[in-house]
């Protein structure tokens, strides 16, 4: 059974970078088949794709966040990895890593992790 | 930029009822319009890929269907477990949810 798990600074300044971390285990990231997926939600509202990355190198990025975003994979790690510099208030969610089957079809979620932006 | 509009974005039903959550989509597109159920403090889970296609272990309660820019989430014979948020998606875009709470 795969099984994605965040890990990353749980409050962030802001105009600082926010850093996170997914470890896949259960399942190999270097699966030609699939992306790996970053989404968040801020508390009480919908969700946000934020980028997915194949194992490759391949990424794709939410144009209203692309100017921010750098995602990353590291297959010797089974992980991949997420940056959004110039953080503030508006970047505070819950961030969700996930397994992306094609299409932005995500089957497999982390639990989440909250990451608040303030002072 | 695509947009997905959901409606209602809440309602309140009794067990044993049909609900019908619509989800219009900003612009045609080929991705798969895909339907997700999220219950507090939990992450989404799939429920439905390619409009219509339901994940294995998903209910045949639930259905979808649709076609361009308007598709649509149905539950049949509302269960007590059924009670949560469904969320449209497509492409990179979310719809804002829908709560479906216990009347």
């Amino acid at each position: 059974q795969l099984h994605l798990q965040e890990s990353g600074p749980g409050l962030v300044k802001p105009s600082e970078t926010l850093s996170l971390t997914c470890a896949v285990s259960g399942g190999s990231i270097s699966s030609n088949s699939h992306y790996w997926a970053w989404i968040r939600q801020p508390p009480g509202k919908g969700l946000e794709w934020i980028s997915s990355v194949h194992y490759s190198g391949t990424t794709y990025y939410n144009p209203s966040l692309k100017s921010r975003v750098t995602m990353s994979v590291d297959t010797s790690k089974n992980q991949f990895s997420l940056m959004l510099r110039s953080v503030t208030a508006a970047d505070t969610a819950v961030y969700y890593c996930a397994r992306d089957y094609g299409e932005h079809r995500t089957d497999y979620w982390g639990q989440g992790t909250l990451v608040t932006a303030s002072s | 930029d695509m947009q997905m509009t959901q409606s209602p974005s809440s309602l309140s039903a009794s067990v044993g009822d049909r609900v019908t959550i619509t989800c219009r989509a900003s612009q045609s597109s080929s991705f798969s319009l895909n339907w997700y159920q999220q219950k507090p403090g939990t992450a989404p889970k799939l429920l439905i890929t390619s409009t219509s296609s339901l994940q294995s272990g998903v209910p045949s309660r639930f259905s979808g269907s649709g076609s361009g820019t308007e598709f649509t989430l149905t539950i049949t014979h509302l269960q007590p477990e059924d009670f949560a948020t469904y969320h449209c998606q497509q492409h990179y875009a979310f719809g804002q949810g829908t709560k479906v709470e216990i009347k």
